[in-house]
């Protein structure tokens, strides 16, 4: 079946520090990828999604690239703010057959705090 | 867009009381799911529906657990009789019918029971 695996947290880092969060999957086929982002005490946002191979998801300066070849959709920002600390996901999406009956499968999520 | 919206945002209620947490999707959205989230267990699929239909219910955990989506605008999801092990944070989304635009979360419900 399809899974997600990202790499377990928590990531601690100081502010304006290199971030990347691992994130591959395995899936048949060409699954839509995403992040989401989960701020304390809200629910997850969309962050970022790529739909096929190659393609680059960017938002908020953080960054991810979908790679068919070694499975991957690692999350990445230059600089981190105070202001990213959060839960991120990284999920798939995959379809059932040809109708709408696809859903996301979700990572168990990395917890990132970033201190000043 | 009001978003995917969720209520109550927080239920207390003691052992044996029946709960409905309610959601009303987005419009023009087709499918709909109900997420639980824990420390213990993170995010679970409880059900999902498409065009108001369930298609999946195996991460309901038990027979106390029960969903419901009469219409295109309007869920429920109701546990009776609730058990301090189903305090969790209980999530609705919903999503187009287009591939690769992800779901769109609500705030969430903070259900306690003590």
């Amino acid at each position: 079946g399809n899974s997600v695996t990202q790499m377990e947290g928590p990531v601690t880092l100081s502010e304006e520090a290199f971030l990347t969060i691992n994130c591959t999957y395995t899936a048949t086929g060409y699954p839509s990828l995403f992040w989401y982002v989960q701020y304390p005490g809200e629910g997850l946002q969309l962050l970022l999604k790529a739909t096929k191979a190659d393609d680059k998801g960017s938002n908020k300066g953080f960054e991810a690239t979908y790679r068919k070849e070694t499975t991957s959709f690692h999350l990445e920002k230059g600089s981190v703010q105070v202001s990213d600390s959060a839960v991120y996901f990284c999920a798939l999406e995959k379809g059932a057959g040809g109708g709408s009956n696809y859903k996301l499968t979700f990572g168990k999520g990395t917890l990132l705090t970033v201190n000043p | 867009d009001a978003g995917v919206i969720q209520s109550p945002r927080h239920e207390v209620t003691e052992m044996g009381q029946e709960v409905t947490l309610r959601c009303k999707p987005i419009s023009g959205h087709n499918s709909l799911f109900w997420y639980r989230q824990t420390m213990m267990r993170g995010l679970e699929l409880l059900i999902y529906f498409n065009n108001n239909v369930p298609i999946d219910d195996s991460g309901m955990p038990e027979d106390r657990f029960s969903a419901k989506m009469p219409n295109a605008s309007f869920s429920t999801l109701k546990i009776q009789p609730s058990e301090p092990r189903d305090s969790a944070v209980y999530f609705c989304a919903s999503r187009p019918s287009s591939r690769g635009r992800g779901y769109t979360f609500g705030s969430g419900t903070r259900l306690t029971v003590v």
